[in-house]
């Protein structure tokens, strides 16, 4: 267990929903970064938040966005959502801004998109 | 856009044996290196991040070297077992990004 939670585990929408998607970091941990793991693109990166502040942006969509709030905790907003968002999204935490520290990683949330 | 690149895809052991495999990664603008091992239904576990040229970091039986100059790093698993099965992940840190390789998957027979 790396003390990084996600919630929910899976979720089944339709197109052209939105969901929102929760972490909590570990513990102390102040930087929260976001990953979509889909079958044919490997683990993506597609935001980190340090302190509540964007720190920076990866491969995220316009129909996403993030934000982390003044408890650290952090949420993904998917929006207009399509069949090629099904995924499962990761979120990791780290104690630091930088990204020379270990990331550990939550158990993901199985978004299904129908 | 470079990417990360881990060889082989997959490879197959008996328990017991060493064996080693390769993430190459853009040298310029680098950062950080990262090694995960990732079991199957689980999530990416960190083993280690690597900042210098010539770093070397042990953990266990497995070990990893750094090259920043030529872009690879290794990793090493020595008198592999069974519970050593899964995926292992490398992520290049480089600007603002993370990019990850489509790691190698590694099975070890008893």
């Amino acid at each position: 267990d790396s003390g990084v939670t996600q919630t929910p585990k899976h979720l089944i929408t339709a197109t052209g929903q939105r969901v929102t998607l929760r972490c909590s970091p570990r513990s102390g941990d102040l930087s929260v970064y976001w990953y979509q793991q889909s079958l044919d693109q490997g683990l993506q990166f597609l935001i980190q938040y340090y302190n509540g502040e964007e720190r920076a942006k990866g491969n995220i969509l316009e129909r996403f966005s993030a934000q982390q709030f003044p408890d650290l905790h952090s949420e993904l907003n998917l929006s207009s959502l399509e069949l090629g968002d099904s995924a499962l999204y990761f979120c990791a935490s780290s104690g630091t801004s930088g990204r020379s520290y270990e990331q550990y990683f939550g158990p993901g949330t199985r978004l299904t998109v129908t | 856009i470079l990417n990360v690149e881990q060889s082989p895809q997959s490879l197959h052991v008996q328990e017991g044996d060493s064996t080693n495999f390769t993430c190459s990664f853009p040298s310029s603008n680098f950062y950080a290196l990262h090694w995960y091992r990732w079991e199957t239904a689980k999530s990416p576990e960190a083993l280690f991040v690597m900042t210098l040229n010539g770093d070397e970091k042990k953990k266990g039986r497995i070990s990893a070297t750094l090259n920043t100059k030529e872009g690879y790093s290794y990793l090493y698993i020595k008198g592999s077992q069974p519970e050593d099965s899964a995926t292992y992940l490398c992520a290049s840190a480089v600007n603002n990004d993370m990019r990850f390789g489509a790691g190698t998957r590694l099975t070890v027979k008893p």
